[in-house]
């Protein structure tokens, strides 16, 4: 089967920066990915990461180590418009199965 | 189309009567997904179709829920005889076979059984 644990809530202050991990227990892993969903909104793909190491998106980086099945999303310069949830997402065989998601703070 | 248009937006039923919920994805996209999410939850899977085949239907939660494709086109997703724990966000993605990691949502459709 498919697992993965996320932090349920993470709180920061504006223009800061903060990282959400993601472990994942998988077969059949493709790679893993990050989407935000704004509440009422539908998610929305921010990365993917295949291979291990950093991908960098702008204020947005990802990061994934297969051998440790971890990986963590990292938001600079955070802003206001950044709260929201955050899912990861591990892509293998024929779905991708989401993890529960981490409800991201920011703070004045 | 533009994006991934799902419809009702809004429906409210009442326990017992069946639903149907239509997903039209990205024209061209052959990979097609729905999710469930409850309030405040994460996205729960439910079926996935590659055209209109449906290789992994594993996350359907009982017998009243099934899905259909025609093509690589339209799909719905029916509920027979609702029940009040079925209200959630019914959510529809789909993806291109380059960028078959990369999902693209639809809006969902809100369920709300009484």
């Amino acid at each position: 089967g498919q697992s993965l644990e996320q932090p349920s809530e993470v709180t920061a202050v504006e223009g800061a920066i903060v990282q959400i991990n993601c472990t994942y227990q998988t077969s059949g892993f493709y790679g893993l990915s990050w989407y935000q969903q704004h509440d009422g909104g539908a998610p929305t793909f921010l990365s993917y990461n295949a291979l291990d190491g950093l991908e960098e998106t702008g204020r947005f980086s990802s990061f994934l180590s297969r051998s440790d099945s971890y990986g963590y999303l990292l938001l600079q310069e955070l802003q206001m418009k950044d709260s929201a949830s955050y899912f990861c997402a591990v892509t293998g065989g024929f779905k991708t199965i989401f993890g529960a998601g981490t409800r991201l703070f920011v703070k004045a | 189309g533009a994006g991934v248009s799902q419809s009702p937006s809004n429906k409210v039923t009442e326990k017992g009567k069946d639903v149907e919920l239509r997903c039209d994805p990205i024209s061209g996209h052959t990979a097609l997904y729905w999710y469930r999410q409850r309030l405040g939850q994460g996205l729960e899977f439910l079926i996935y179709f590659q055209g209109n085949s449906a290789p992994d239907k594993s996350g359907l939660p009982s017998d009243r829920f099934s899905a259909e494709r025609t093509g690589e086109s339209v799909s719905t997703l029916t509920i027979q005889r609702t029940q009040q724990e079925d209200s959630a966000v019914y959510l529809c993605a789909s993806s291109s076979n380059r960028d078959g990691e990369k999902l693209f949502f639809g809006s969902g459709t809100q369920l709300s059984v009484l």
